[in-house]
């Protein structure tokens, strides 16, 4: 089955810088690639998605790239503020609607 | 998003009980999900559904039980629960479609397994 690995586990930046998660995956034929955030205590919630035919989408402050060719997306979010602090998730998918999630990624923006 | 609820939002109970966490949507989503996420794991897919009677497992569904006879409900059930099934349980769901949609989550059950 589809294996998500997430890189780093945890990030600490200054307010203002970027930062930026990692993540690869292993079958070939998933073709949605959407990140989650979730606050403490609360539900995960979609922040963006790519899929397979794009190779990066913005949202203001948030941009994912993918690169089919090596299986890998990453998460860019600019000029982070506190209220960015959080766990982020990448997943991947192939259809079904059944998304494969990695481990998160806690990220902490110090003011 | 408040078109998918989950009840219990806490839960303590005894190894051995039974015990059903309920899920149900108001957007008429095709897909439900049940995932765990438990520290250092992520969110752990359970058992999933992509239409009322059609069920299918997930990653981890051992000592799990779902059903599905209403396309809004989606309850999971630990038929005798067991101390590692103390985690933080979500119910998600997407629609349905060739092109993969997002998945809504609820708020989460919190179960405790003493």
């Amino acid at each position: 089955g589809e294996n998500v690995e997430q890189h780093p586990s945890t990030l600490s930046v200054q307010e203002g810088d970027s930062a930026v998660i990692k993540c690869t995956y292993s079958d070939s034929a998933s073709n949605y690639f959407p990140w989650y955030k979730q606050e403490l205590g609360k539900r995960p919630q979609l922040i963006i998605d790519i899929r397979s035919n794009v190779g990066e989408k913005k949202d203001q402050r948030i941009a994912v790239t993918l690169n089919k060719t090596a299986k890998h997306f990453s998460l860019h979010i600019t000029e982070t503020q506190p209220e960015d602090s959080a766990v982020y998730f990448c997943a991947a998918s192939k259809g079904a609607g059944k998304s494969t999630f990695g481990d998160g990624t806690t990220l902490t923006v110090k003011p | 998003d408040a078109g998918i609820t989950q009840s219990p939002r806490y839960k303590i109970t005894e190894t051995g009980r039974q015990v059903t966490l309920m899920c149900h949507q108001t957007w008429s989503h095709s897909y439900m999900f049940w995932y765990r996420q438990d520290l250092g794991h992520g969110l752990r897919l359970i058992y999933y559904s992509a239409a009322a009677d059609i069920t299918d497992k997930g990653e981890v569904p051992d000592g799990y039980v779902v059903s599905r006879s209403k396309t809004e409900n989606f309850p999971l059930t630990l038929e005798s629960a067991t101390r590692s099934q103390t985690s933080v349980y979500f119910c998600a769901s997407s629609r349905s479609g060739n092109s993969n949609q997002p998945q809504h989550f609820g708020d989460g059950t919190r179960l405790s397994i003493l």
